[in-house]
């Protein structure tokens, strides 16, 4: 089962970039959470979105539930961006976790 | 302010060994989750505990079992490991009961020969 998609499943930019990466999911959800995970393993939660979009510096999380489509964004990439983003999605009462994409390994060379 | 801790980082097992993966939250959270992850799949949960004495089959369990031995520490155990379980897992928890895991321990990661 694929539940959650992400795309791309790679990205190499150019630091000063503007990114995107985008989660689609096939379910009703109670809300849409975007992490990362550094290079040396470690998953940090970025946004938990359940409608509209969020902001943190240079990140930029939107979620159209019509849709069913979640974007992450970052302005003015650098190199320390560097990392895998996951999409994943709370589906149904959540209390069994979170239902995972794959990841988008992204690269952003000086 | 530790948060979610894993142990061991790394380990090596001969197929049929047995070995407990251990996880400890201080942040009094009450749900607790264990996740396996592998080359081109994303995170896929094993078991998750939604609070201390309770816990509960994920996606994948067949080969695992868990014990929550007290709200803090949620282990994980390998009665006879196998090269298919060869992988990194992830401890996580989260506040609610019903909540989705939001805290991430660093990650075991584990290699079956």
């Amino acid at each position: 089962k694929n539940e959650v998609e992400q795309s791309p499943q790679n990205l190499t930019a150019q630091e000063g970039e503007f990114i995107t990466i985008n989660c689609s999911y096939s379910v009703g959800i109670s809300a849409l959470h975007w992490l990362q995970q550094h290079p040396g393993g470690g998953i940090v939660s970025l946004f938990m979105l359940s409608s509209g979009k969020k902001k943190h510096g240079r990140l930029i999380a939107t979620i159209n539930i019509q849709e069913k489509h979640s974007s992450l964004h970052i302005t003015a990439s650098h190199p320390r961006d560097s990392a895998v983003y996951i999409c994943a999605a709370t589906i149904g009462g959540g209390a069994d976790g979170l239902t995972f994409g794959k990841g988008t390994h992204l690269i952003i060379q000086p | 302010n530790a948060g979610v801790t894993q142990t061991p980082k790394f380990q090596v097992l001969k197929t049929g060994q047995s070995m407990t993966l251990q996880c400890a939250q201080d942040m009094n959270h009450n749900s607790m989750y264990w996740y396996r992850q592998d080359p081109g799949m994303g995170l896929r949960l094993i078991y998750y505990s939604a609070s201390e004495g309770t816990t509960d089959k994920g996606e994948v369990p067949n080969g695992y079992n868990v014990s929550r031995l007290n709200k803090r520490e949620f282990s994980l155990r390998l009665e006879s490991a196998a090269p298919s379980q060869t992988s990194v897992y992830f401890c996580a928890s989260s506040g609610d009961r019903a909540s989705p895991p939001q805290h991430f321990g660093d990650g075991t990661r584990l290699s079956i020969l």
